[in-house]
């Protein structure tokens, strides 16, 4: 399995309440990656980041904001969380193989009261 | 753009027969195309990847896929179905140099003993 972890693993928060969420690797790997998981929905792409302190927005970017201070973490912040972003998230990672095969961790559960 | 389209949201067969997943992608460039597969409360597993050197590719646990360009298809097949295969299973594209993947919704696969 590829190094990914996820922390903390499950969370309840109340709404309004800011919350991170963090994403360590030990593959040294250039590209990291969060998504929400929704039913109905599959995975889509939150943010992502090409390298230390270089991010961009995915397709459900708002609410969320990301940081990635050093190559092993990216860290994932909900600024006031709503009832609408309880979800599970992944984080991802990938390399540049030229073939981007992400490998994934194994989630957080966020539930937003 | 890249998109994937998964036909069927749930497919039901019994133990030792054929698996048919069936997948349709757009694509203006040469995709890269994926088939993840994620058991209950876990993150997801790569199965297979297609990256344009050979059509047919074969992946972990007896399972394979098709590139059929003409048909802009990807379908997952595996000849005999086992009770481990019950889970959700995720088609996804990329372009060749594109770092974002492009997720389909899912499909849920149940094994009847």
């Amino acid at each position: 399995d590829a190094g990914i972890t996820q922390s903390p693993r499950h969370k309840v928060t109340e709404t309004g309440t800011p919350v991170t969420l963090r994403c360590h690797q030990t593959e040294n790997h250039r590209y990291m990656y969060w998504y929400r998981q929704d039913p109905g929905h599959g995975l889509r792409l939150i943010h992502y980041s090409y390298g230390v302190k270089d991010t961009d927005k995915g397709e459900v970017s708002d609410g969320y904001s990301v940081s990635r201070s050093k190559t092993e973490d990216f860290l994932l912040t909900l600024e006031s969380a709503t009832s609408s972003q309880t979800s599970v998230y992944f984080c991802a990672i990938a390399s540049r193989s030229g073939e981007w095969e992400q490998y994934f961790g194994p989630g957080t559960r966020l539930t937003v009261t | 753009a890249q998109s994937v389209t998964q036909l069927d949201s749930h497919v039901s067969v019994s133990e030792g027969t054929p698996v048919l997943l069936r997948c349709n992608y757009s694509s203006s460039y040469s995709p890269s195309l994926f088939w993840y597969v994620q058991h209950p409360n876990k993150g997801l597993q790569l199965l297979l990847k297609y990256t344009s050197a050979a059509t047919l590719v074969k992946g972990i646990n007896g399972f394979e896929a098709e590139f059929k360009k003409s048909e802009t298809s990807f379908h997952l097949t595996k000849p005999s179905a086992h009770m481990s295969d019950a889970a959700e299973y995720f088609c996804v594209g990329g372009n060749f140099g594109n770092e974002k993947l492009t997720f389909g919704t899912g499909t849920r696969l149940t094994i009847i003993p």
